[in-house]
């Protein structure tokens, strides 16, 4: 089945406490992205891959770095989370970056940083 | 700077009734756009895809309709049933913004049996 898969679906962790937020997909998309959902504000987009090794910033990236070292991959990190990075994060991907097929999400992370 | 609304935030309609929702995006230059549905605590299900060229799309009970000139979109929604209600995003790959969904707010639906 073709699947956007994230771990952990929830977490509560501290201020401060590194933490990464696994993304996988199976279907070799060659675009990956992640998106944060805030009520009032809707989904903004934090980061995104054209490819293998090829990342860059979003409308809101302060706070998270990304790699791209395999092409089913697409970590998120919090290097320092901070209470206001409190949010449900999602990863998508899509065939190419520019490709009219659809965008696929996982079922999403909702963190909660104290 | 593309930006998305839909309208109504939120509708609550009978089971059985046929309904509209609707989306409008102020940057005509894009390359597609895409309805979701999003149910509480889920991720978001693609529903439609419309290419630029194109003027509508159906699949079941779901028709989705493009008018790029005016920067509209509407999601038809025949024959209500208590299972469609969720929210419904509507968002677009704008030429201009790159590579990002840029989504509108949502509009929350409700169908009572």
């Amino acid at each position: 089945e073709a699947q956007v898969t994230q771990n952990p679906r929830y977490l509560i962790t501290v201020t401060g406490k590194k933490l990464t937020v696994t993304c996988s997909q199976n279907m070799n998309h060659e675009y990956m992205s992640w998106y944060r959902q805030d009520p009032g504000l809707g989904l903004r987009q934090i980061y995104y891959s054209m490819n293998v090794e090829v990342t860059d910033k979003g409308d809101v990236p302060e706070g998270y770095k990304v790699s791209r070292k395999e092409k089913r991959n697409f970590p998120l990190i919090l290097e320092s989370p901070s209470p206001n990075q409190t949010s449900l994060y999602f990863c998508a991907s899509r065939l190419a970056a520019r490709a009219n097929q659809p965008q696929h999400f996982g079922d999403g992370t909702r963190l909660s940083i104290l | 700077k593309q930006e998305v609304t839909q309208i109504p935030a939120a509708l609550s309609v009978p089971e059985g009734e046929n309904l509209v929702l609707n989306c409008s995006f102020t940057d005509s230059a894009i390359y597609n756009l895409q309805w979701f549905r999003q149910d509480p605590g889920k991720g978001l299900t693609s529903l439609l895809l419309i290419q630029s060229s194109q003027r509508e799309q159906t699949s079941g009970r779901l028709n989705a309709s493009l008018d790029k000139s005016s920067g509209r979109s509407t999601l038809y929604i025949a024959a209500s049933q208590p299972g469609d209600s969720a929210t419904y995003l509507c968002a677009v790959v704008s030429v201009q913004a790159g590579t990002a969904l840029i989504f509108g707010k949502g509009t929350t639906l409700s169908v009572s049996s």
